[in-house]
């Protein structure tokens, strides 16, 4: 059980909008620790996908976006294509347990 | 372009050290902060430690025990060592680059490809 909690998965068909949260608490996300998302395809290394909350590195398209509320991140995905089927992961830092956490990981399929 | 490649064994008996190295290629290693991850088999992704580049190490609490992590400017390269290794220990290990001044959690905006390693007698 993860201390930053994601659906296992979320599903979607092409061209629609879907979103994945990632739930702390008030010692993570909470604190007002940063919130990081990486794509991961099967078979290779992650890739961030935001920074910062908000932010998205060079080359990550716009359909990508991020949000965070209190304890609740968000990364909304509009305009779904095949090649966004991957395992996404949110991660932030805890202050109780003193570590870099990462959600449980959210598979994304694109129906 | 910078690259960074995990090596070491992909075999380690129970009870021993597992030890990899990340070679950083295309820029020099004292411009970041960098990172081990690692990913057990069909599972998630867990933060194994921190090193700056002063030297200072930031680890898991459920791995501090038995970890070494540490940083050789003259070959470029990070190491891992994890003493007295068991099956849970079996995982992908990736390394992983963090701009310099990040604060945690620190935003992986490269990685290597990442080491299988297996712990099995």
């Amino acid at each position: 059980q993860s201390v930053l909690t994601q659906p296992p998965s979320v599903s979607g068909a092409p061209g629609q909008r879907v979103t994945i949260s990632c739930t702390g608490s008030r010692s993570n996300i909470g604190a007002g620790f940063d919130v990081h998302w990486y794509q991961q395809i099967p078979g290779t290394a992650p890739k961030l996908l935001i920074y910062g909350n908000v932010n998205r590195p060079s080359g990550v398209p716009d359909r990508f976006s991020g949000s965070k509320s209190g304890t609740l991140a968000s990364l909304a995905i509009t305009g779904l294509q095949a090649e966004d089927e991957a395992d996404y992961y949110c991660q932030s830092h805890d202050n109780s347990l003193s570590a870099s956490l990462f959600g449980g990981g959210t598979r994304l399929t694109v129906l | 372009q910078v690259q960074l490649q995990e090596s070491g064994p992909g075999l380690v008996r129970p009870s021993e050290t597992l030890s990899l190295t990340c070679t950083v290629s295309g820029d020099s290693i004292s411009s970041y902060y960098w990172t081990w991850i690692r990913q057990p088999p069909v599972k998630g992704l867990e933060w194994v430690g921190n090193v700056y580049h002063s030297g200072y190490t930031d680890y898991n609490p459920s791995l501090k025990r038995r970890l070494t992590i540490s940083v050789d400017r003259s070959k470029n390269h990070l190491s891992l060592r994890l003493t007295s290794v068991t099956a849970a220990d079996t995982a992908i290990y990736y390394c992983a680059r963090a701009p310099r001044g990040s604060s945690n959690p620190m935003a992986l905006d490269r990685w290597g490809q990442g080491a299988l390693v297996t712990v099995s007698s």
